[in-house]
C-alpha cells in the first residue's frame, strides 16, 4: 500500500542553520507529493508540492525535489528562522479519482535564537 | 477571508456520551474531509463528502458518522466516545478532482473523560 516515512523529531536548530527533513514514500504509480506545516494551535497549511519526477517545489525559502529513483522528497531550507518552528508533515496523493492524502507522522522543528 | 472554520476548538465529553463537531467553509468547495490526528501521529482520513456523496474509509469505526446538510457545513458525530477517541479532529475542503489543494481548519481537540 501507499505510505510515507519521515524522520523523527524533534529537530532543534539554531537560527540561520541549514535544515533538512527527510521524507521517503512507497506508492504504486507516480503520486503527487506535498509538505504541510502546522504552527502551534493552527491547522495544516500547504507549504509546497511536486506532481511529477524531478519537479522542485519551493515556497518561503523551503525547497523539496521529487526524486523517483530514491522515492524521496526531502525538505530543505538554507537558513531557518525562529518563526519556522512548527510541525512539518510530508504527504502523498496517489494517482486516481480520489483526492486522499496519506501523511507521515510529522517532524517537530524547534529553532532557537 | 475565505476559510475553513471548526467549532468548538476544544471539546470535552464523557465516556459514552454522544458528541458532535462542526465544520463550515466559505470556499464553496465540493469536497469536505474529516481527519483524526492522535498525539504525535499522522492525520488519518476518516471519511469525505464529494458534494452529497459520502465516502467512508474502510477502517473507520462505525462509531463515527458524518452529515453534510449543505455545501457549507459538515458535522462529525461520535455516537459513543471511548477514551481512545481522544484526538485532534481536522476538517479540510478542496475543489473537485485530483489536482486541488486541501485547505484545513484549525481543528477541534476532543477530550474524553
Amino acid at each position: 500500500g501507499n505510505s510515507v516515512t519521515q524522520m523523527e523529531g524533534p529537530v532543534t536548530l539554531s537560527e540561520e542553520a541549514f535544515l533538512t527533513i527527510n521524507c521517503t514514500y512507497t506508492a504504486t504509480g507516480y503520486p503527487s507529493l506535498f509538505w504541510y506545516v502546522q504552527y502551534p494551535g493552527e491547522g495544516l497549511q500547504l507549504l509546497l508540492k511536486a506532481t511529477k519526477a524531478d519537479d522542485k517545489g519551493s515556497n518561503k525559502g523551503f525547497e523539496a525535489t521529487y526524486r523517483k529513483e530514491t522515492t524521496s522528497f526531502h525538505l530543505e531550507k538554507g537558513s531557518v528562522q525562529v518563526s519556522d518552528s512548527a510541525v512539518y508533515f510530508c504527504a502523498l496523493r496517489a494517482r486516481g479519482a480520489t483526492n486522499k492524502l496519506i501523511f507521515g507522522t510529522g517532524t517537530l522543528l524547534a529553532v532557537q535564537p | 477571508d475565505a476559510m475553513v472554520i471548526q467549532n468548538p476548538r476544544y471539546q470535552v465529553t464523557q465516556f459514552g456520551k454522544p458528541v458532535t463537531l462542526s465544520c463550515s467553509q466559505t470556499l464553496n468547495h465540493n469536497v469536505m474531509y474529516w481527519y483524526q490526528q492522535k498525539s504525535s501521529q499522522a492525520p488519518k482520513l476518516l471519511f469525505h463528502y464529494y458534494d452529497k456523496d459520502f465516502n467512508n474509509e474502510a477502517d473507520t469505526p462505525d462509531n463515527f458518522q458524518s452529515r453534510r446538510p449543505n455545501t457549507s457545513f459538515c458535522f462529525l458525530d461520535i455516537r459513543s466516545p471511548g477514551l481512545g477517541d481522544a484526538a485532534m479532529y481536522l476538517c479540510a475542503t478542496s475543489g473537485a478532482g485530483t489536482d486541488y489543494e486541501q485547505y484545513f481548519g484549525p481543528g477541534t481537540r476532543l477530550t474524553v473523560t
